[in-house]
């Protein structure tokens, strides 16, 4: 089945202990990103990359980290959470930058920073 | 970046055809029209999108006004599992970025 995997999808950790909420999709597909999502906000872009290796910053990047070593990966990296970070997490994917089918989105990563 | 305006909530009754609008009145000619929709607090699901034609698929339709100003999703047979927020997006040019609003929050009653 065609899907974007995020885990964990919910983690509750402390201030300033670095963690990674990992994103893996099976569609080859070239494009994944990041989204936080809170309420009265939306949903707003963190992280995107277009490729392997290729990233860019989104709309709300302080805080966070990504890497993109391979397509199918798309780690989210929090070096020193603070609780502003506490979120709905999603992460999605599409075919390409012409992609006409739009995005896939994982189920989602509950974070509770305390 | 082209804004999109929604209504904040809207009721429909089951089995009846839900049409809900959607005002992007600074739409570039090469930016399309998405819409998605949320259960919950699941992962926002694809349902289709245009550009100046109008669509159809298994899901919805989407009617597009001539000036591209607006657009209506319309869900033809509404059922309790329709209940979402479902967000009109205009897809940024030359990019895959979309930018969502808050979205209307469509309530399906029996």
């Amino acid at each position: 089945e065609a899907q974007v995997t995020q885990n964990p999808r919910y983690l509750i950790t402390v201030t300033g202990k670095k963690l990674t909420v990992t994103c893996s999709q099976n569609m080859n597909h070239e494009y994944m990103s990041w989204y936080r999502q809170d309420p009265g906000l939306g949903l707003r872009q963190i992280y995107y990359s277009m490729n392997v290796e290729v990233t860019d910053k989104g709309d709300v990047p302080e805080g966070y980290k990504v890497s993109r070593k391979e397509k199918r990966n798309f780690p989210l990296i929090l070096e020193s959470p603070s609780p502003n970070q506490t979120s709905l997490y999603f992460c999605a994917s599409s075919l390409s930058r012409e992609n006409l089918y739009g995005y896939t989105f994982g189920s989602g990563t509950r974070l509770t920073v305390v | 970046d082209a804004k999109t305006t929604q209504p904040t909530s809207m009721d429909c009754a089951e089995g009846r055809a839900a049409n809900l609008p959607c005002n992007h009145s600074t739409i570039s000619g090469n930016e399309y029209v998405y819409w998605y929709r949320q259960i919950h607090s699941q992962g926002p699901q694809y349902i289709i999108h245009g550009l100046k034609n109008n669509e159809t698929n298994e899901m919805a339709s989407l009617i597009i006004t001539e000036d591209r100003k607006s657009s209506t999703l319309i869900l033809p047979h509404a059922t309790l599992r329709d209940t979402a927020v479902y967000y009109c997006i205009v897809r940024v040019s030359h990019t895959d970025k979309l930018i969502f609003g808050t979205g209307t929050r469509l309530q399906v009653f029996p």
